[in-house]
Parts: structure tokens; C-alpha cells; sequence
């Protein structure tokens, strides 16, 4: 089956750690995306990829670092300079015209203690 | 600035009841709609989308949505609702390319509860 996956689902950090969330697709898609979701902000982008050793930042980059070295993974860093990293983070893929809709993993939930 | 609004943050409706969920919109172009459905814990789903043409779109789930652009609004809506309805709904509008993508605005959501 394609799709992406996320892993892992919950992830809990101590302050001052920094953490890696996993991204991954079987989908060939080019883009890829990386959301975070807080309760009653909807989603917010925090980096983009549009092909393989590119990406772009998203309107909240602040803290967090990513890497596209293959097509089907887009791993997100979330480092200890973001200052409230405690959120749902969704990853999302999208392939084929512009016209194309955004395709989303089931998404990561950290904590930070 | 583009900008997307969904003015419910929260519906109850009643189990064979219908629903519709608002959706406003600020953009200068033809949008591009999308409506998305987030069960709890879970990545989103989308239902259905708008780029041109019919302006009465259908999608899965029995949901349609309608486009009217002299209200800038792009309204979801389900004749009669299932238990397995209950869900959060986002809306999103794809913006002007910036850079090398067209990114996506996502409304904040309205969260649908639904009563037996």
C-alpha cells in the first residue's frame, strides 16, 4: 500500500534534547512538508521540500532543521532552540501538477518534560 | 494576503441530522479549495476540493461543498450525519506561488461533535 509513515507516534524529550521525527513515503512524490498543529491554530508549515538536497522554510522554521537526501524521506529535527516544542507534527507529501493535493502521514505527537 | 476562516470552532448536531460547515475565504485570484477531515490523534483526510468549473463539488464520505464566489465562501456540507462524523474539519486554500511551491492556508477548524 502507499502512503507515508510517521514514526514514532508519541515521542517524549527532556528539555534541552534535541529529537528527530521521522517522515516517509512510497508515493514517489517530489514535495514533501512538515506541519505543526496546536489545539485551535489549525496548521502551520514549518519547512517544505521540492526535490531531493533542497527545502525552503515554512512561516515557522524558528528551531527546527530538516534534511532531504532521498526522494522518500524528509526527517524533522526539533531542536532545543525551539522554545515550546510541545505540539502534533504532521508530514505531507504531494506529487504529480500543482493542481495535486497535499497527501498527510498520521502524524507525531511530542512532549516535552 | 490570502487567508482562510472558519468562523465554528465547535457544531453539535444530532445523529440523521444535516451539517454544514462554513469556510470563508480572502484571496484576489481564482482560489483553490481543499476541505480536509482530522479524526482525533490522526493525520487529515482530504474530502473534497475545488480548482474550476462546477461550482457544487462532491467528495467521499457523502460530503459536498459549494463555491460561491460572491460570498467568498466555500461551505461544506452532509445531508445526514453519522456517528463516525465526529471529526475536525480544516479548511484550506492554496496560495500564490512562493518560491518554487504553492503552499496550502489551513483555517484554524471547527471540531464536530455528534449526539445519538
Amino acid at each position: 500500500d502507499g502512503g507515508i509513515t510517521q514514526s514514532p507516534k508519541y515521542l517524549f524529550r527532556k528539555e534541552g534534547q534535541n529529537v528527530t521525527l521521522s517522515c516517509e513515503q512510497n508515493l514517489n512524490h517530489d514535495a514533501m512538508y512538515w506541519y505543526r498543529q496546536d489545539p485551535g491554530q489549525g496548521l502551520r508549515l514549518i519547512y517544505y521540500s521540492q526535490i531531493v538536497n533542497d527545502f525552503q522554510k515554512g512561516d515557522i522554521a524558528e528551531g527546527y532543521s530538516v534534511s532531504r537526501e532521498k526522494k522518500e524521506s524528509f526527517p524533522l529535527t526539533v531542536t532545543s532552540a525551539q522554545k515550546n516544542p510541545t505540539a502534533f507534527y504532521l508530514c505531507a507529501s504531494r506529487g504529480g501538477t500543482s493542481y495535486n493535493e497535499q497527501f498527510f502521514g498520521p502524524g507525531t505527537r511530542l512532549t516535552v518534560l | 494576503a490570502q487567508s482562510v476562516t472558519q468562523p465554528d470552532i465547535h457544531i453539535t448536531v444530532s445523529e440523521g441530522a444535516s451539517l454544514e460547515l462554513r469556510c470563508n475565504y480572502s484571496y484576489g485570484a481564482t482560489p483553490y479549495l481543499f476541505w480536509y477531515v482530522q479524526s482525533p490523534g490522526q493525520g487529515l483526510q482530504l474530502l473534497l476540493k475545488y480548482f474550476s468549473g462546477d461550482t457544487l463539488v462532491q467528495g467521499i464520505k457523502g460530503f459536498e461543498a459549494e463555491f460561491k464566489r460572491s460570498q467568498s465562501s466555500f461551505n461544506l456540507r452532509k445531508p445526514s450525519v453519522h456517528w463516525s462524523d465526529a471529526a475536525e474539519y480544516f479548511c484550506a486554500l492554496r496560495s500564490d506561488k512562493e518560491g518554487n511551491d504553492y503552499k496550502l492556508s489551513f483555517g484554524a477548524g471547527t471540531t464536530v461533535t455528534v449526539r445519538a
